[in-house]
């Protein structure tokens, strides 16, 4: 693989249950991120880790948790999915916070 | 009103002409990126940016700090060159996005 790769690529869930949405980027930046994109409300940020073993909230943290456990993936988990978390899904990564971007190609994820 | 506003919001041009897009914000950042998204959703960062300007091929990104603006140009624009381009402000760990700006070029 090169630069970033999420999984799944789509993903239809029923209202309840859990889901971890995984990124993992192999270009051994130290700062990742999850982001949400809707329709009219743009790309909102989850959450962020700076580095391996840090996490932070972002914009829109609520029924989102994360782990950075090593440089390399930063799974983002929905532990009871409801129907306003249907959105795509954008996980990005840096070199630092202060460095261009690489996102990933993004998870469309439906909760019926 | 949002702290990031592009404009225009959809923007049609000609293949060749000239274009610009615009970003104000109005929070405190220190860095500005310009990011491209391509009709299937795929999202490319264009340029991180703290003062002055860069360029990059036909792509020219500037940003004036005390106006709190941004600019977009691209020259001889090209129907490949059609996405939605989205600025986004950085600050303390928060990033803060626009509802990006449609670009269509015609051939």
């Amino acid at each position: 693989i090169a630069g970033i790769t999420q999984a799944p690529t789509s993903q239809i869930l029923a209202a309840g249950r859990r889901m971890t949405l995984r990124c993992t980027q192999d270009m051994r930046h130290n700062a990742m991120y999850w982001y949400r994109q809707d329709l009219g409300l743009g790309l909102r940020l989850i959450h962020y880790s700076n580095t391996a073993g840090t996490t932070g909230k972002g914009e829109v943290p609520d029924g989102y948790s994360v782990s950075r456990a090593n440089t390399d993936d930063f799974p983002l988990t929905l532990a009871s999915a409801v129907p306003s978390q249907t959105s795509v899904y954008f996980c990005a990564s840096s070199e630092t916070a202060h460095h261009g971007y690489t996102f990933g190609s993004g998870t469309r994820l439906t909760v019926v | 009103k949002n702290e990031v506003e592009q404009s225009p919001q959809n923007l049609t041009a000609q293949e060749g002409e000239f274009i610009t897009i615009n970003c104000s914000y109005s929070v405190g950042i220190s860095a500005l990126h310009w990011l491209q998204q391509h009709p299937g959703g795929g999202i490319v960062s264009l340029f991180m940016l703290s003062s002055g300007k860069k360029k990059h091929g036909r792509l020219i990104a500037t940003i004036n700090i005390q106006e709190k603006h941004s600019s977009l140009h691209i020259t001889a624009s090209h129907p490949r060159d059609s996405a939605v381009y989205i600025c986004a402000v950085y600050n303390n760990n928060d990033m803060r996005f626009g509802a990006g700006t449609r670009l269509t070029v015609k051939p």
